[in-house]
């Protein structure tokens, strides 16, 4: 199984709502990412968690919050999100290996703020 | 990590070969160059990586030049499915165990096969 598998495909919530985007994979990578990706933009980085650990943000506002339960999964609670912050929003993993970053990608969930 | 330079789109054949280049002047010794690619409305797909050999694998082949400045991805046969946005990033290998899988991607190429 080399997937990644993202849930769900395509969310739109309100300003005042609370909702959190899934993200699993069974390969037994140890390091799982979140990346924001605009309209005809290149994919940005969120956050970074290396052994269930959070170890980079990259200075993401506090309406996202990420969480990491188990190896397995990666969760991305979101809550007072803006318009602005409709996007794609794409999971990856890889091994915790740093001399050879193959990073597995999600499909993604098109989020809609409205 | 060094930055990457990329033509913002290119046009292929169907069947012929597809060149991708990618400067990256800046590159340090112990970075990789890696390819990945995104498929309309899909997430990136990982294609190749190299650190100063050429690589060859069922999806591409990457050629780097001596110097490592730039280098190229070559489809070897295009279709109708590899148009896709193709992203070059350089990263460091053993990069002080702060950056796991921090793939920076830049602009990329649009690169379209036609029939």
């Amino acid at each position: 199984d080399t997937e990644v598998t993202q849930t769900p495909k395509h969310l739109v919530m309100g300003m005042t709502n609370k909702k959190s985007l899934k993200c699993e994979q069974h390969m037994g990578h140890r390091a799982m990412y979140w990346y924001k990706q605009k309209a005809k933009k290149p994919p940005e980085l969120m956050f970074v968690y290396s052994y269930e650990k959070l170890s980079i943000n990259e200075s993401v506002p506090s309406r996202f919050s990420p969480e990491c339960p188990n190896s397995s999964l990666l969760n991305l609670h979101l809550h007072a999100l803006q318009p602005e912050d409709s996007a794609l929003y794409l999971c990856a993993s890889s091994q915790d290996d740093e001399g050879s970053i193959r990073a597995f990608f999600g499909q993604g969930t098109r989020l809609t703020v409205v | 990590d060094a930055k990457t330079t990329q033509p913002p789109s290119m046009d292929c054949a169907e069947g012929r070969a597809a060149n991708l280049p990618c400067n990256h002047s800046t590159i340090s010794g112990n970075e990789y160059v890696y390819w990945y690619r995104q498929i309309h409305s899909q997430g990136p797909q990982y294609i190749i990586h190299g650190l100063k050999n050429n690589e060859t694998n069922e999806m591409a082949s990457l050629i780097i030049t001596e110097d490592r400045k730039s280098s190229t991805l070559i489809l070897p046969h295009a279709t109708l499915r590899d148009t896709a946005v193709y992203y070059c990033i350089v990263r460091a290998y053993n990069a002080g165990g702060t950056s796991y899988g921090k793939l920076t991607f830049g602009q990329g190429t649009i690169l379209t096969v036609h029939p």
